[in-house]
């Protein structure tokens, strides 16, 4: 069936980095876009990072411009997600997601679980 | 950049009942770009409604969206005990791609 599995998540201190991934399976990862959003202890969901089928058009929210990269392996149906300079605010679970595009308008209608990242000394 | 406003914070009903929860735009979008989304405690979010009034593959018709320009409504016509979650809504546009409205906690009453 269509899933998408996060993981990397872990305890890092502040000033530190991690590299999440997401791994997609029962559907052709190729076509689609992705997207990384989060979600604060307690807090709404904030959408952070967005690629597209070939990773040539890439956006992000102001939050994580320069500190965060997403990128993508075709190949190994894997979407990922390099968080660098990370800071206490970032602790959040992190969730990827399918972005279905139709009609110049996208919505994430396949979530993984999430991997949780923990900011701190 | 398009800010949704979410009401109430918190709605609490009874199983049976009928639920309104309102999405409030900060300037007039298409209706093509928005989205609702439900997410139970310790789960990941769920599509639920795009394009206002949309229902997602798998999605009950006791869920249906409504509105346009700035108000965006998703009524729920007679809840069930597993529609008791939270509900966001989103709004698909240019910079930042995706906004999220706050969130309305829907709870047993």
């Amino acid at each position: 069936q269509v899933q998408l599995v996060e993981s990397g998540g872990g305890l890092v201190k502040p000033g530190g980095s991690l590299r999440l991934s997401c791994a997609a399976s029962g559907f052709r990862f190729s076509d689609y876009y992705m997207s990384w959003i989060r979600q604060a202890p307690g807090k709404g969901l904030e959408w952070l990072s967005y690629i597209n089928s070939g990773g040539e058009t890439i956006y992000y929210t102001d939050s994580v411009k320069g500190r965060f990269t997403i990128s993508r392996d075709n190949a190994k149906n894997s979407l990922y997600l390099q968080m660098n300079s990370l800071r206490a605010e970032d602790t959040a679970v992190y969730y990827c997601a399918r972005d279905y595009c139709t009609g110049g308008v996208c919505y994430e209608d396949v979530w993984g679980k999430g991997t949780t990242v923990i900011v701190s000394s | 950049e398009i800010v949704l406003t979410q009401s109430p914070g918190t709605l609490s009903l009874s199983p049976g009942e009928r639920a309104t929860l309102s999405c409030r735009a900060s300037q007039s979008v298409s209706s093509r770009y928005l989205a609702w989304y439900q997410q139970k405690p310790g789960q990941a979010p769920r599509l639920l409604i795009y394009g206002a009034s949309s229902r997602a593959t798998g999605i009950p018709e006791r869920f249906s969206g409504s509105g346009s320009g700035t108000d965006f409504t998703l009524t729920i016509s007679r809840l069930e005990p597993e529609d008791f979650a939270v509900y966001y809504c989103q709004h698909y546009g240019s910079s930042p791609k995706y906004t999220f409205g706050q969130g309305t906690k829907l709870e047993i009453k």
